[in-house]
């Protein structure tokens, strides 16, 4: 059963730490974004990529969020320094159309 | 811009009633539209999906939307609910250069 999968399911940091979650799209999916949940703003698109390419990148704060895909199989989000306003649930999805979502990764910045 | 509204941020039904979700979208071509449901500590899951051809939609758990591009709207229904669709939904338009931007959710509460 093909899936998107996401590491780590959770994460506890202090503030000032670097944080780099994971994502693994379908084997074949050509575009794979990262979106951040909160109870505030609910689901905010952060980036996403086409073909390893990036599109669009204006959803994330440059100054301490980046995003790549080094290979087909392999999507990364990085948050350096991280701080407490970053804690929310960060989803990685994938797909040639609709989208097929990961569980979330869970970070919490203390 | 593009943008998705859902006027209801929460609903709630009585078990075996009929449910209708509101969803409007902004944006100027024809839009690719999708439904999705999150359950707590899930990821979201795809009910149904509009790409083109006939506006009345089924999906999944017995979910059908509707396409209404003279309203801007995708509203979601359901004629009867269990209390297993008390959920999340959140409704999402596809636009240009592939991107896929969600509404704000709306909660659904179902009382036995």
């Amino acid at each position: 059963d093909a899936r998107v999968t996401q590491t780590p399911r959770h994460k506890v940091t202090e503030m000032g730490q670097e944080v780099t979650m994971r994502c693994q799209p379908i084997l074949g999916h050509n575009t794979v974004f990262w979106y951040r949940q909160t109870m505030m703003q609910g689901l905010e698109l952060l980036a996403y990529f086409r073909n390893r390419a990036p599109l669009d990148d204006s959803g994330m704060p440059k100054d301490r969020f980046s995003a790549e895909m080094p290979d087909a199989t392999l999507a990364t989000l990085k948050i350096q320094p991280s701080e407490p306003r970053d804690s929310a649930v960060y989803f990685c999805a994938s797909g040639p159309g609709e989208l097929f979502f990961g569980e979330g990764s869970r970070l919490t910045v203390l | 811009a593009q943008s998705v509204t859902q006027p209801d941020i929460h609903i709630t039904v009585s078990e075996g009633a009929s449910l209708e979700l509101r969803c409007n979208y902004s944006y100027g071509a024809t839009p690719y539209l999708f439904w999705y449901v999150q359950s707590p500590g899930q990821g979201l899951q795809l009910l149904l999906k509009y790409f083109s051809g006939d506006t009345l939609v089924q999906g999944i758990k017995g979910f059908e939307a509707e396409f209404k591009r003279s309203q801007s709207s995708f509203n979601l229904r359901k004629p009867s609910v269990h209390w297993s669709d008390a959920a999340e939904y959140f409704c999402a338009v596809k636009t240009s250069y592939d991107k896929v931007i969600f509404g704000p959710g709306t909660s659904l509460s179902v009382i036995p």
